[in-house]
């Protein structure tokens, strides 16, 4: 089965404060994601990396910086906390196969800005 | 801007009757679709993906895709009240190939009444 894990469930940190949320897969899969969910919003893509070292822009990068030095580990960086990051990220990752671009998630975690 | 759009619902569905989830969606590149569900609290878990147009079938579930109608749908055959959660729409552009993240729609939630 494919894992995806992710460092924490819960997380609460002050404003301006740098955070780091991890993301871990054992699937040696090429793709990995970051994605916030918000009520009323949906799902939204914050960054991807389709290889070690790179990384490309979702649709809502600002505030955010990510990190793939190693090919199963994807960082997110909140370089500065604001209370409008409090969200649930969720981390995916996904290779290209029969079944095409199939993403599969983390159990996500859930981040307060107090 | 691509764009994915659900019923939010609720849709209320008596237990063992067919319960139909619509998605439209607004980039006309769009190659892949696929389908997830969300209980409330935990990550989204694929059902489906379809890439060409008609229908595809796995188990109680069938997808169908229009590409010409911009317009995807999920059938849920005999539905169970394990099937009660919120069901998500995702588009990406690129045909099964190249990382890219999905676009979600804001989901369906779904309610099987025993």
């Amino acid at each position: 089965d494919v894992k995806v894990t992710q460092s924490s469930r819960y997380l609460v940190k002050r404003t301006g404060e740098k955070v780091f949320l991890e993301c871990v897969q054992d699937m040696d899969h090429e793709n990995m994601f970051w994605y916030r969910q918000d009520p009323g919003l949906g799902l939204r893509l914050i960054y991807f990396s389709y290889d070690v070292k790179m990384k490309e822009k979702g649709d809502i990068p600002e505030g955010y910086s990510v990190s793939r030095e190693k090919k199963e580990r994807f960082s997110l960086i909140l370089e500065s906390a604001s209370t409008n990051q409090t969200s649930m990220y969720l981390c995916a990752s996904s290779f290209l196969a029969g079944g095409g671009d199939t993403q599969y998630f983390g159990p996500g975690t859930r981040l307060t800005v107090l | 801007q691509k764009e994915v759009e659900q019923n939010s619902g609720p849709l209320s569905v008596p237990e063992g009757a067919i319960a139909s989830l619509n998605c439209t969606y607004s980039d006309r590149g769009s190659q892949s679709f696929f389908w997830y569900r969300q209980y409330s609290g935990k990550s989204p878990e694929l059902i489906m993906f379809i890439y060409s147009n008609g229908d595809k079938e796995d188990g109680r579930f069938t997808a169908q895709l229009n590409k010409a109608s911009q317009y995807v749908s999920l059938l849920i055959r005999d539905s169970q009240p394990s099937d009660s959660a919120t069901y998500l729409c995702a588009v990406k552009e690129a045909a099964g190939g190249g990382a890219d993240g999905l676009t979600f729609g804001k989901g369906t939630h779904l309610i099987i009444q025993p």
